[in-house]
């Protein structure tokens, strides 16, 4: 079965300053995709980067990139120029690429603050 | 923009009620997922719906549970005999493919409160 560890219970930045999020998982599959949701005081669930498994590039949208280390199972999220708007709770989540129907594993958060 | 919606937003019941929260998926989206969150834990997958059937469901989801797609636009979760432990926030997600080629789009969530 995947597991999907989030270490970091809570993290801090101040507005305009980079921070990094950490996740790794774990899989004896070869073809899956990784995900960042996050999830503000509102609740809803928004995508923020998603990251295929076969893609040795790691994907960024605008202020958010991924360190993807696929060999070390490890996928972290940058914010760079943090804003305000970011403070939320970011989950990152696991899907595998194979028979399966899209199950998402989800790790157990990590709660950011965005100080002004 | 296309969206996930559900109803209701909030739903309190009494214990061993019957409960059924709804969705709409979106519209040309063929797989359809039920995941809950328990307040403060993380979100945990229930059950993946496509062609009709379930294709996958997870421990949690027990004979106290079903899902159904009554018309071409619904997607909905029933409870039967709801327990306290039932209490959280449930979302629906759906997304155009399964196996993770395409992205699950989630709703803003129901969140029930069992009494």
């Amino acid at each position: 079965a995947q597991t999907v560890t989030q270490s970091q219970p809570e993290m801090s930045v101040q507005e305009a300053e980079t921070v990094t999020l950490s996740c790794t998982y774990d899989t004896s599959e070869n073809n899956y995709y990784l995900f960042w949701y996050k999830q503000p005081p509102s609740r809803q669930m928004i995508l923020v980067i998603r990251q295929e498994a076969y893609k040795q590039q790691n994907a960024t949208e605008n202020r958010f990139s991924v360190n993807f280390q696929k060999a070390a199972k490890s996928f972290s999220l940058k914010i760079s120029d943090s804003q305000l708007g970011d403070t939320a709770m970011y989950f990152c989540a696991f899907t595998s690429g194979g028979t399966s129907y899209g199950k998402l594993t989800f790790g157990q958060g990590t709660i950011l603050t965005v100080h002004p | 923009e296309p969206e996930v919606t559900q109803t209701p937003s909030h739903q309190v019941t009494q214990m061993g009620q019957e409960v059924i929260l709804r969705c709409v998926p979106i519209s040309n989206h063929l797989y359809f997922y039920w995941y809950r969150q328990i307040l403060g834990q993380k979100v945990e997958f229930l059950v993946s719906f496509y062609n009709n059937e379930i294709s996958e469901k997870s421990e949690i989801f027990d004979d106290q549970f079903s899902v159904e797609r009554p018309d071409g636009s619904n997607f909905t979760l029933k409870i039967r005999s709801t327990k306290l432990e039932d209490s959280a926030m449930y979302f629906c997600a759906s997304s155009s493919s399964g196996g993770g080629q395409e992205t699950q789009y989630f709703g803003p969530g129901t969140r029930l409160l069992v009494l």
